[in-house]
């Protein structure tokens, strides 16, 4: 079956712009994950969804960031005033349960490029 | 929260033999420990994990060990071959459950021929 879709797999932007990134989980995924990956580190937890609710946003760095899953599917990472430090690699990830101990499946990441 | 070191952040080996990589972890609620492969420009891939009620796991030629104790776990990987060259990511998931993961900053495994 499909992984987990994310779109556009890159993304150019000028400083100061508004991104929006796609998400699209496994079918029957309840929870969805949201990462952001610098060169050469670990992701970065940002925000988790259980169904349409997020359950933790503890991850968002400041309140240019939000996301939305209003129908319990596909999610969507929402970035205000882009800046040069938010250029990294975003990564989406659904697991079945979201129970902590239920695999993770990510998608390919968006590359956010912020000029 | 929760904290994860992962050693070392490079590792060369010659192919055949054997690579381990080891983490830590600061929460003792922290109770699912899976490791990730990362290859040049995809997508993080499970390739093994283990729950906190198990101390040993194995699939074939990799391996993944667990200390509650002393809050530590690792990977090994047996009679490496070239295409076990990438970034390895180990995690910890919080005791909440519902947390997300916290990654250690990876080890690049470097397979020489």
């Amino acid at each position: 079956g499909a992984g987990v879709s994310q779109t556009p797999s890159n993304k150019v932007t000028e400083k100061g712009k508004y991104v929006e990134l796609r998400c699209d989980p496994i079918s029957g995924h309840t929870a969805l994950y949201w990462y952001r990956q610098s060169l050469g580190q670990g992701p970065e937890f940002l925000i988790y969804f259980q169904g349409t609710g997020a359950a933790d946003d503890s991850g968002l760095p400041n309140d240019r960031f939000f996301a939305v899953r209003p129908e319990g599917s596909v999610s969507t990472l929402k970035i205000q005033r882009t800046e040069r430090g938010d250029s990294a690699v975003y990564l989406c990830a659904s697991s079945l349960l979201g129970t902590g101990d239920s695999p993770l499946h990510f998608g390919n990441g968006t590359r956010l490029t912020v000029t | 929260g929760e904290n994860v070191e992962q050693h070392p952040s490079t590792l060369s080996v010659q192919e055949g033999d054997s690579a381990v990589i080891k983490c830590t972890y600061s929460d003792s609620a922290s109770n699912y420990f899976p490791w990730y492969k990362q290859e040049l420009g995809k997508r993080p891939q499970l390739i093994i994990d283990i729950r906190s009620n198990v101390g040993e796991k194995k699939d074939q030629r990799i391996a993944v060990t667990l200390n509650k104790t002393a809050k530590h776990f690792s990977l090994h990987i047996t009679e490496t071959q070239p295409e076990d060259s990438a970034v390895y990511f180990c995690a910890a998931s919080g005791g909440g459950g519902a947390d997300g993961l916290t990654f250690g900053k990876g080890t690049h495994l470097i397979i020489q021929p």
